[in-house]
């Protein structure tokens, strides 16, 4: 079936520091979303993406939809501790009945380095 | 700006019992979806409902079932409760419109004993 793969899977942050993941497919997708979930709370979205090529920010945020369709990226620019938590990209495959179920990657979860 | 609700917030229920999941969508969403997401793993799809009508059906065990109704509030009913339902429940909402992001809802964690 079709997969998100999600990389990387963890990785820890100093304040101040960048921060970038990305999604890649073997499959087409329409829609990339980014989301971040904290402990027990749902995800929350953070941006949309629905064209191919297209750049979003929010805020410190910058994503980017890739221009293959099968890819995006997430850059977190000068992170806080608060940026802590599990990043999930999520994708609305091209060829698929419902507009709604979405594939999501395993998740990047960031941490605070010790 | 007004989300989408869940509720309970906690349920710890015994084996074999029933429970019942409760989602009030975002205002004028006419568009709901379930996924269930065990400890370190992503969320799963379960069903999604589409104006009171289902829409689609991911990995849903035939023992839960849901429906959307009129006010398009959802419901998820389980039944013969295993202990591997514990799980967090959420629920997203979205507009009809194709491509529409899912908002997610705080979720419900069931513990099942």
């Amino acid at each position: 079936g079709q997969q998100l793969n999600q990389s990387p899977q963890s990785m820890f942050i100093q304040e101040g520091e960048d921060v970038s993941m990305n999604c890649t497919s073997s499959s087409i997708f329409n829609t990339w979303l980014w989301y971040k979930q904290d402990p027990g709370e749902g995800p929350v979205l953070l941006i949309a993406l629905y064209k191919a090529g297209e750049l979003t920010s929010n805020g410190r945020l910058t994503a980017q939809f890739g221009i293959t369709r099968k890819d995006s990226f997430l850059n977190i620019s000068a992170s806080i501790p608060s940026d802590v938590g599990i990043y999930f990209c999520a994708g609305l495959p091209l060829f698929r009945g419902s507009q709604g179920n979405l594939i999501f990657g395993k998740g990047t979860k960031l941490s605070v380095k010790p | 700006a007004a989300g989408v609700i869940q509720s309970p917030r906690h349920l710890i229920k015994e084996k074999r019992e029933t429970a019942t999941l409760k989602c009030y969508p975002i205002p004028r969403h006419d568009t709901v979806y379930w996924y269930q997401q065990g400890p370190g793993q992503d969320p799963q799809f379960l069903i999604s409902f589409y104006e009171k009508m289902q829409s689609d059906k991911g990995s849903i065990p035939d023992r839960f079932s849901a429906q959307q109704f009129s006010d398009y509030h959802s419901e998820l009913n389980m039944s013969s409760l295993e202990l591997g339902d514990s799980a967090l429940y959420f629920c997203a909402s979205t507009t009809g419109q194709g491509g529409s992001p899912l908002h997610f809802g705080n979720g419900t964690r069931l513990t099942v004993t």
